[in-house]
């Protein structure tokens, strides 16, 4: 099976722009999970999706916002970019999110805010 | 609320010997544990996880970690260091009596195995 894939794997923006980010989870997963890692604050979570429907929310502003789509494909928009959004972010898939289900990261995509 | 404390920021150690990285929990109800390792420029990679059943759970790559109830523990281990072992660990919890179903990471612990 494919693994979790992220696109585009590097973003370079200017502030004020927006950006958005893609995840295809692996074949048969129905919940996908967005982190951000940087090096001060490292992993944090942002939202989860299952269903095409948001889940859960970590502690971010609105200008952080996503989406899933019926086949389980997950956008995350960011607007009015800040230098401060610079940072790896990270899309995981798994089964159903349940407590004891493992979650698969993709490679990530670098964005740099200039 | 949910935590996860990795209280080395670096472990240093020699090829071929056994390595510990350290992760302690803190949950209201019963945890759920994983340990992932990240490579240069990469995404993270499950390494193992502890739900329930045996404390002595094993993983990939030849690590085992050791879950401990009673010091909030679940360290990650290997008999025998290798070179390529080198990278970035971080334990994370999913609390069992928590509905967010979130991953709470720890700061992570960077690897060093020395030839």
């Amino acid at each position: 099976k494919a693994g979790v894939t992220q696109t585009p794997r590097y973003l370079i923006k200017t502030r004020g722009q927006q950006v958005t980010l893609s995840c295809s989870p692996i074949s048969g997963h129905r919940s996908v999970s967005w982190y951000q890692q940087t090096p001060g604050q490292g992993l944090q979570f942002l939202f989860e999706y299952f269903s095409e429907t948001q889940r859960n929310k970590g502690n971010f502003p609105g200008r952080f916002s996503g989406r899933q789509f019926s086949n389980s494909r997950s956008e995350m928009n960011v607007s009015t970019l800040e230098l401060g959004d610079s940072a790896l972010y990270l899309c995981a898939s798994s089964l159903a999110g349940g407590r004891g289900d493992t979650q698969y990261f993709g490679p990530g995509t670098r964005l740099t805010v200039l | 609320a949910q935590s996860v404390a990795q209280p080395e920021d670096q472990v240093n150690v020699a090829e071929g010997n056994p390595l510990t990285v350290k992760c302690t929990y803190s949950v209201s109800g019963n945890p759920y544990l994983f340990w992932y390792v990240q490579y240069p420029n990469r995404g993270l990679q499950f390494l193992l996880k502890y739900i329930t059943g045996d404390n002595l759970v094993k993983g990939s790559y030849g690590f085992e970690a050791e879950f401990n109830k009673s010091q909030t523990s679940f360290h990650l281990k290997k008999p025998s260091a290798l070179v390529s072992d080198s990278a970035l660990y971080f334990c994370a919890v999913r609390d069992g009596g928590d509905s967010s179903y979130k991953l709470i990471f720890g700061s992570g612990t960077r690897l060093l195995v020395r030839p």
